[in-house]
């Protein structure tokens, strides 16, 4: 059973359009997060929810927006892609505290 | 299958000591490997990160060494303080499908 699952997998799209990136969770956990892995495969955080309020809100453009419907989910909206946004994105969730916390297995954007 | 395993689970040292956290892996056929910490509530901060052909990295207090053909890891800090306080976790990515698998971590108090 999948634990993090994020959609798609992999993502090519073109500068200017709009995408978003699913995040599920089947584990109960309160807390989710995005991360973006950058070309030299440093995690960056990038937004964290606790039961669907914005507790972490790193500095990144105002084009990416993460939306939390639930606790289950997190998704990753991003508008007017450029191509420096490029990177895989993970996703992630946690219990309050680590240990616990688990990966998806990560979307493979890239803006051409 | 890859597994991280960090030693030990918690750590209390006074302050101004060394000390030196340790993560092994099972699989070495990494990409690289990163140290994070976590405060509470709080995503990963990225600390270090050390490619598969590197051998060690600094950053101020703190040293990262990478054995990669034994599958260890140690986290050296120097001059420990109070702020250092966290759960320190050590990943890797995989060369194959960019899977960033984390050990559970280290719980480090320091004590003032």
């Amino acid at each position: 059973d999948t634990a993090v699952s994020q959609t798609p997998k992999y993502l090519v799209t073109q500068m200017g359009n709009d995408k978003s990136i699913k995040c599920e969770q089947n584990l109960g956990h309160d807390t989710m997060y995005w991360y973006k892995q950058d070309s030299k495969k440093f995690l960056k955080i990038m937004f964290s929810y606790n039961n669907k309020e914005l507790i972490i809100n790193e500095t990144v453009p105002n084009r990416f927006s993460p939306k939390s419907p639930d606790k289950a989910h997190l998704n990753l909206h991003i508008n007017s892609l450029e191509l420096g946004d490029s990177a895989v994105y993970f996703c992630a969730s946690s219990q309050n505290q680590w240990p616990g916390a688990f990966f998806g297995q990560g979307t493979r954007l890239t803006v051409v | 299958k890859q597994e991280v395993t960090q030693i030990p689970a918690a750590l209390s040292v006074p302050e101004g000591e060394n000390l030196v956290l340790n993560c092994s892996f099972t699989d070495s056929a990494i990409y690289n490997l990163q140290w994070f910490r976590q405060d509470p509530g709080k995503g990963l901060t990225s600390l270090l990160l050390i490619q598969s052909s590197q051998r060690e990295q600094t950053s101020g207090r703190l040293n990262a060494s990478l054995d990669k053909s034994s599958g260890r890891s140690t986290l050296y800090i120097a001059a420990s303080q109070p702020g250092d306080s966290a759960t320190y976790l050590c990943a890797v990515t995989m060369n194959r499908d960019d899977k960033i698998i984390f050990g559970k971590g280290t719980r480090l108090h320091i004590l003032p």
